[in-house]
C-alpha cells in the first residue's frame, strides 16, 4: 500500500530563515514523489516533481530513496511562501491514483 | 496543462438530498479523479473515471453513493446521494497534465445540514 506520513501540521519560520518541509513515504514499487501547494483561496497546485529535479520558486526536493523521503526546502523563507504543502505520491508508470500526505502549513512570520 | 472548471464552487444542501458536480476540461483526457477533503484531513482518491467504462472505485466508497458519470474525454459529474453530514466535505476532480504532474480543479465546498 501506498502511504505519505508528513509529520508536521503546522511549522513557523521566520522570513529569511531556511525551510524544510518533511515527507517520508512507504511504497513498494517505483514511486513518483511530488509537492503541492495550496495559497489562501487557491486551487491545489503542482509545485514540483522529483523526476523534473528542477527549483520552483526556491524550493527543491531531493528523493531519497534510501531514507524513503522527499523533504522540501528553501534556504530563505518569504512571506509569499505561507500556504499549505501536500507531499503526493504515485507509480512511476503514470496514469496511477495519487496519494497525498496530510500536509504541512507553512507560517512564514514577518 | 490542463484547465480544469468545476462548479459549483460551495452549496448548501439539506440532508437526503443529492448533488451533482461538475468538472470540464479544456483538453480531451483518459483519466479524470475524483477526490475528498474532509476538515483537517488530507485528501482521499473517491474513484478513477474513464471514458466509456464504469468508474473504479476505491475502498470505502460504492457508486450507489458516489455515482460518476463520464460522457466523453473533456467531462465528468460526481452525485453526492442520500447526503448526510458526515459528507460535509470539499470535493476536487483531476487530471493528469502533459508535465506528469496533476492539475485540480477549484474545488466544491459541500456543507450537509
Amino acid at each position: 500500500a501506498q502511504r505519505v506520513t508528513q509529520p508536521e501540521k503546522l511549522l513557523s519560520v521566520f522570513k529569511g530563515a531556511p525551510v524544510e518541509l518533511k515527507c517520508n513515504y512507504s511504497y513498494s514499487g517505483s514511486p513518483e514523489l511530488f509537492w503541492y501547494v495550496q495559497y489562501s483561496r487557491q486551487r491545489l497546485q503542482l509545485l514540483l516533481r522529483h523526476i523534473s529535479r528542477e527549483s520552483i520558486k526556491g524550493f527543491t526536493a531531493d528523493l531519497n530513496k534510501g531514507e524513503t523521503s522527499f523533504h522540501l526546502k528553501k534556504p530563505f523563507a518569504q512571506e509569499e511562501d505561507s500556504a499549505m504543502y501536500y507531499c503526493a505520491l504515485s507509480d512511476a508508470g503514470g496514469y496511477q491514483k495519487v496519494t497525498f500526505g496530510t500536509g504541512t502549513k507553512l507560517q512564514v512570520i514577518p | 496543462s490542463a484547465v480544469i472548471s468545476q462548479k459549483p464552487s460551495r452549496d448548501i444542501c439539506q440532508r437526503g438530498t443529492s448533488l451533482t458536480i461538475q468538472c470540464q476540461v479544456d483538453s480531451q483526457v483518459t483519466m479524470m479523479f475524483w477526490y475528498r477533503q474532509q476538515p483537517g484531513q488530507s485528501l482521499t482518491l473517491i474513484a478513477t473515471a474513464n471514458q466509456g467504462s464504469e468508474a473504479t472505485y476505491e475502498s470505502g466508497f460504492v457508486i450507489d453513493k458516489f455515482p460518476i458519470s463520464r460522457p466523453n474525454l473533456t467531462f465528468s459529474t460526481l452525485t453526492v446521494s442520500n447526503m448526510s453530514p458526515e459528507d460535509s466535505s470539499i470535493y476536487l476532480c483531476s487530471v493528469e497534465s502533459s508535465n506528469y504532474g496533476y492539475t485540480f480543479g477549484s474545488g466544491t465546498r459541500l456543507t450537509v445540514v
